[in-house]
């Protein structure tokens, strides 16, 4: 089955880490840009940062530069996301997506990060 | 960076209705614009890409069209299941970006 599984979140305190796992299964996983977008429960999708296929090129939203690395395992299949840093904003559910030409076309269900002492 | 500008922010309808959302950006993006449904609990779901290109699978009520700045996303009959959100997106460079969305609810 052609699909995205995240895991990962949980409930972590401000200025901590985390690191989020994306298994892809049943396709050519190196084949694709892979992202990480997320989205505060109840409000609108924010693009974080995406990968391409053997991961030399990186691209990163302003918010989280610095603090977020994505990164990818194409032997595991996996793509990852390291949360450093965090704060209450970056409160959210996390989903991986995979990209077929210009668009999003496969999406996890996604995994929720809640930073709060 | 490029912001799109998404309207209305939420809208009532009834079944039947016909709806159109726009979406502004703030340059030339060449028709480099995706259209998304979210239901909740759900991820989101591509129904439009390259402003106008129609998913395989999604029913033909659904149409998108613009180019520039300005783009369009219709449903010309509402359907029980179309009551959801929905985002344009653009790919035109990085970093991407989202509309802030509209929600749809049933009137």
């Amino acid at each position: 089955e052609v699909q995205l599984v995240e895991s990962g979140g949980g409930l972590v305190q401000p200025g901590g880490s985390l690191r989020l796992s994306c298994t892809a299964s049943g396709f050519s996983f190196s084949s694709h840009w892979m992202h990480w977008v997320r989205q505060v429960p109840g409000k609108g999708l924010m693009w974080v940062s995406r990968i391409n296929g053997d991961g030399t090129t990186i691209h990163d939203a302003d918010s989280v530069r610095g603090r977020f690395t994505i990164s990818r395992d194409n032997t595991k299949n996996t793509l990852y996301m390291q949360l450093s840093g965090l704060r209450a904003e970056d409160t959210a559910v996390y989903y991986c997506a995979r990209q077929f030409l210009g668009y999003f076309d496969l999406w996890g269900r996604g995994t929720l990060v809640t930073v709060s002492s | 960076d490029i912001q799109l500008t998404q309207s209305p922010s939420s809208l009532s309808a009834s079944v039947g209705d016909r709806v159109t959302i726009t979406c502004q950006a703030s340059r030339d993006i060449a028709k480099n614009l995706n259209w998304y449904q979210q239901k909740p609990g759900q991820a989101p779901k591509v129904l439009i890409s390259d402003s106008s290109k129609l998913q395989i699978g999604v029913p033909p009520r659904f149409s998108g069209g613009g180019s520039g700045t300005h783009y369009t996303f219709t449903i010309s009959s509402l359907q029980p299941e179309d009551f959801a959100t929905y985002y344009c997106q653009h790919y035109d460079n990085v970093p991407i970006s989202f509309g802030q969305g509209t929600r749809l609810d049933i009137k």
